[in-house]
């Protein structure tokens, strides 16, 4: 079974850009959440969809950040136009409805903004 | 979810087991207590979790405090592929909300 797929691996970028981030989580899994951790702090929780409905967007940092999932399937996370705090580790993780609902996170997209 | 306190980095000798703790006082009756680790470069792992009974599995064993109060995960042949920093995270039992990391243990297995 695939696990969870991201895409890019790595993007650069100049401050002021578009950039798209692309998961593909495990499939038949509802649950898609994202996830970032900038340089020296904590992975932050930013959003929560449950099939094509966020759930919870309260890690959002601000309205620079748009993510989607059409179709329940995968999802983006555009980040327009981007700055240079934006730079780090962006993951995604999904999970099935369960006793535990455990999280299976994908590798990762660093994101560098210059 | 209940706070939960780790120590910031521990090292372990190739081999031997590693003994992880976290204390998470303030947990409630229907949390759960999970491990997760975070190998470099890679997205965080999830490793075992459990309620109040010691558990174990493929990777680890989780030992929980009989007042709940804190856990000691272990690792029982330390290998240097286990060199990450593993997080101890408390969350309610059939949550589907999203995991709150701390800072974990950076655990390094020397040769």
């Amino acid at each position: 079974e695939a696990g969870v797929t991201q895409f890019p691996s790595h993007s650069v970028i100049e401050k002021g850009q578009t950039v798209t981030l692309r998961c593909d989580p495990i499939s038949g899994h509802d649950n898609l959440y994202w996830y970032r951790r900038v340089m020296g702090k904590e992975i932050k929780f930013l959003l929560h969809f449950v099939k094509e409905s966020k759930q919870d967007e309260s890690g959002m940092p601000n309205n620079r950040f748009l993510a989607e999932r059409t179709g329940g399937t995968y999802s983006t996370l555009k980040v327009q136009p981007a700055e240079l705090e934006d730079s780090g580790v962006y993951f995604c993780a999904s999970s099935q409805w369960g006793d535990h609902n455990e999280q299976y996170f994908g590798p990762g997209t660093r994101l560098t903004v210059t | 979810d209940a706070k939960t306190t780790q120590p910031t980095s521990m090292d372990c000798a190739e081999g031997r087991a590693a003994n992880l703790p976290c204390n998470h006082s303030t947990i409630s009756g229907n949390e759960y207590v999970y491990w997760y680790r975070q190998i470099h470069s890679q997205g965080p792992q999830y490793i075992i979790h459990g309620l109040k009974n010691n558990e174990t599995n493929e990777m680890a064993s989780l030992i929980i405090t009989e007042d709940r109060k804190s856990s000691t995960l272990i690792l029982p042949h330390a290998t240097l592929r286990d060199t990450a920093v593993y997080y101890c995270i408390v969350r309610v039992y059939r949550s589907a909300r999203q995991l709150t990391f701390g800072s974990g243990t950076q655990l390094t297995v020397l040769p």
